[in-house]
């Protein structure tokens, strides 16, 4: 089983500041099959990134994902208020074919 | 418009069971995969299961398999979740989720959940 490890558990950022989120593998993911999600209070998450850098439909361009193999990062290039969430990685291998990491909270310092 | 809409939660006795139903509109929901995917209270994401689309193959994460069933009718657009056995540590929102396709496999879709209390 592959497990994630995400970095740091919690980010305290002010609006319009960068923030750098990582994700680590305990195994290689193979073919990059590595997602990013937002979740905020009360929803379901929703797809940011997939294919570790690729973003999904809708997804505002200050979001982007990078890395390969066991080191994945988001980054947000710019905290607008509604950016203030937990983001959880997810990846995509065999037995068990998907795995979640535990989350990074992003809040507002 | 894609939607994914879970009912069937509610509180249950550990050893009881519950029958989860997820009701797909706005796609072909016979083309896709789909899947469950379950969070406690204040925790993480955990994939449940998944199955294909003609139910060919299933898959149940370790810690439910053995008391949880997935199954699907396409006829009528649903997804379901049989859990049986149930313990205080499946208590959790659960989320029927689309799975994107096959060289995708990321949750495109999700419904908004449905909470599943176990306790005494």
């Amino acid at each position: 089983e592959i497990v994630l490890t995400q970095s740091p558990g919690t980010l305290s950022l002010s609006p319009g500041e960068r923030a750098t989120l990582s994700c680590r593998a305990s195994q290689t993911v193979s073919s990059n099959y590595l997602a990013w999600y937002q979740q905020k209070p009360g929803q379901a998450p929703r797809l940011l990134i997939y294919g570790a850098s690729s973003r999904a439909t809708g997804i505002p361009d200050r979001f982007s994902g990078s890395g390969s193999g066991t080191d994945f990062t988001l980054s947000i290039s710019r905290l607008e208020p509604e950016d203030f969430a937990v983001y959880y990685c997810q990846q995509y291998g065999s037995s068990p074919p998907f795995t979640f990491g535990p989350g990074t909270k992003v809040d507002v310092k | 418009e894609v939607q994914l809409v879970e009912s069937g939660g509610g509180l249950v006795k550990p050893g009881g069971s519950l029958r989860l139903s997820c009701a797909a509109s706005g796609f072909t929901f016979s083309g896709y995969t789909m899947n469950w995917v379950r969070q406690a209270p204040g925790k993480g994401l955990e994939w449940v299961s998944s199955i294909t689309s003609s139910s060919s193959y299933i898959h149940y994460a370790d810690s439910v398999k053995g008391r949880f069933t997935i199954s699907r009718d396409n006829a009528k657009n649903s997804l379901y979740l049989q859990m049986n056995s149930l313990r205080a540590e499946d208590t959790a929102v659960y989320y029927c989720a689309r799975e994107w396709g096959l060289l995708l496999p990321y949750f495109d879709y999700w419904g908004q959940g449905t909470l599943v209390t176990v306790s005494s």
